[in-house]
């Protein structure tokens, strides 16, 4: 079946480091989100990007979706302690399919 | 705006024990989604409703789930009997289009303890 990949499962930061979570998909997707959880919260949606080569910015967050939209980033620049969290992509493979497949997410911590 | 409410917000049974969860959608929101969360992982959807019509339910254990969604608001999700490998956070979620192309809503969860 469909499946996204994600890497990498765990990324420690000193605070004011930039981090990078990659997220692949072995065929083609419709579209891509990213949500982010809280330690002990819930999904939260940040975003969707649908076009090829779309590069969306939140503040310090960029999230990219590649040019044969199997893959996307997501990029935080000099992060804070408020980042802290798993981050998750989830695809979307549209035609019948409305159902978001989501990765195994990127737990990111950071050290003040 | 309300969000997605779950309750209970956690339930811990004895196995083989039936428990439920209930979820009430934002307002609106057609498509409901019922997600188990094991620890350290994605969300995994069990089923999918438009309205109250299950339009995908190939993830979800039939021999011991069932979901309703009746009027097409409110939903339950069922175990009976429950196993110890059901223990896990079982999110619910809505969107507004049946393509979640303005994201999804994730309601609290229930986290269940099945001892």
């Amino acid at each position: 079946g469909q499946q996204v990949m994600q890497i990498p499962q765990y990324q420690h930061v000193q605070e004011g480091e930039d981090f990078t979570t990659y997220c692949n998909s072995s065929t083609t997707l419709s579209n891509i989100q990213w949500y982010k959880q809280r330690p002990g919260g819930h999904p939260v949606f940040l975003i969707q990007l649908v076009k090829s080569g779309e590069v969306k910015k939140q503040k310090r967050l960029t999230f990219q979706f590649g040019e044969a939209k199997k893959n996307s980033s997501l990029h935080i620049t000099a992060t804070q302690t408020t980042d802290v969290g798993t981050y998750f992509c989830a695809g979307n493979y549209g035609g019948s399919q409305g159902n978001l497949i989501f990765g195994k997410g990127t737990k990111l911590s950071v050290k003040p | 705006e309300a969000g997605v409410v779950q309750s209970p917000r956690y339930k811990i049974i004895e196995k083989k024990q039936p428990v439920a969860f209930w979820c009430n959608p934002i307002s609106g929101h057609n498509t409901l989604y019922w997600y188990r969360q094991n620890l350290g992982q994605g969300p995994e959807l069990l089923i999918r409703y438009e309205n109250e019509e299950a339009v995908d339910d190939s993830q979800l254990p039939k021999d011991r789930f069932s979901a309703e969604r009746l009027k097409g608001v409110d939903s339950t999700l069922k175990i009976q009997p429950a196993e110890l490998g059901d223990s896990a956070v079982y999110l619910c979620a809505s969107s507004l289009d049946g393509w979640g192309n303005y994201g999804y809503t994730f309601g609290s969860g229930t986290r269940l303890t099945v001892v």
